[in-house]
């Protein structure tokens, strides 16, 4: 089945940059995302990316997608202390119209921002 | 639109009792997720819903857990009977089928079972 995979934590130092890393196995995925989810909050959709583009830039965040080792990445400019969240994975099919869809998380990584 | 409610926020009850937690789609969203989170297991996939059909209920850790959408504003998620470690906090998520198939989330019950 679909697996979704991330390293669980990240630290780094505020001001550096971030990058947090994922892979998934599932060939067919057409939309990769990142969410974000703050302490007692639900997730929230930061970006996502088309599977035929290779990058994605919105102010401070980067997403870069390597289609063929399967690779998600998402960067973060100048960290800040706000940053500090868990970042999740998620990739989906384009929907068949037969009932397949679903989207498929990873487990997570717990970025932590040091002032 | 208010987004994904979900009820109560809190939930505290004792071994055994029965629970159900509630979920409020976003209007005119059609596909209906429930997820479990823990530290040790990170965000799993219970159960989802397209138009009020069950689609995969594989994640229904066992036959204590049930789900049901009667209609399309409103879903359970039904443990009988609970026991510790089904502490966690459960999302509810809902989506409309399209081209980009963001997932809107509720804010969580977050549910102790001592």
């Amino acid at each position: 089945g679909e697996d979704v995979e991330q390293s669980l934590f990240l630290s780094v130092r505020e001001g550096d940059s971030s990058v947090i890393n994922c892979t998934y196995t599932d060939s067919s995925s057409t939309y990769l995302y990142w969410y974000k989810q703050e302490p007692g909050a639900g997730l929230q959709l930061l970006t996502y990316i088309f599977s035929n583009m290779d990058m994605k830039q919105d102010q401070r965040l980067t997403v870069l997608l390597n289609k063929k080792d399967k690779h998600l990445s998402l960067r973060i400019a100048d960290t800040q202390t706000g940053d500090s969240a868990i970042y999740f994975c998620a990739e989906s099919p384009l929907y068949s119209g037969a009932g397949s869809y679903q989207l498929t998380f990873g487990k997570g990584t717990k970025l932590s921002v040091i002032p | 639109d208010a987004g994904v409610i979900q009820s109560p926020r809190h939930e505290v009850t004792e071994m055994g009792q029965e629970v159900t937690l509630r979920c409020k789609p976003i209007s005119g969203h059609n596909s209906l997720f429930w997820y479990r989170q823990t530290m040790m297991r990170g965000l799993e996939l219970l159960i989802y819903f397209n138009n009020n059909v069950p689609i995969d209920d594989s994640g229904m850790p066992e036959d204590r857990f049930s789900a049901k959408m009667p209609n399309a504003s409103f879903s359970t998620l039904k443990i009988q009977p609970s026991e510790p470690r089904d502490s966690a906090v459960y999302f509810c998520a809902s989506t409309r089928q399209g081209k980009n198939t963001e997932a809107f989330f509720g804010q969580g019950t977050r549910l102790t079972v001592v």
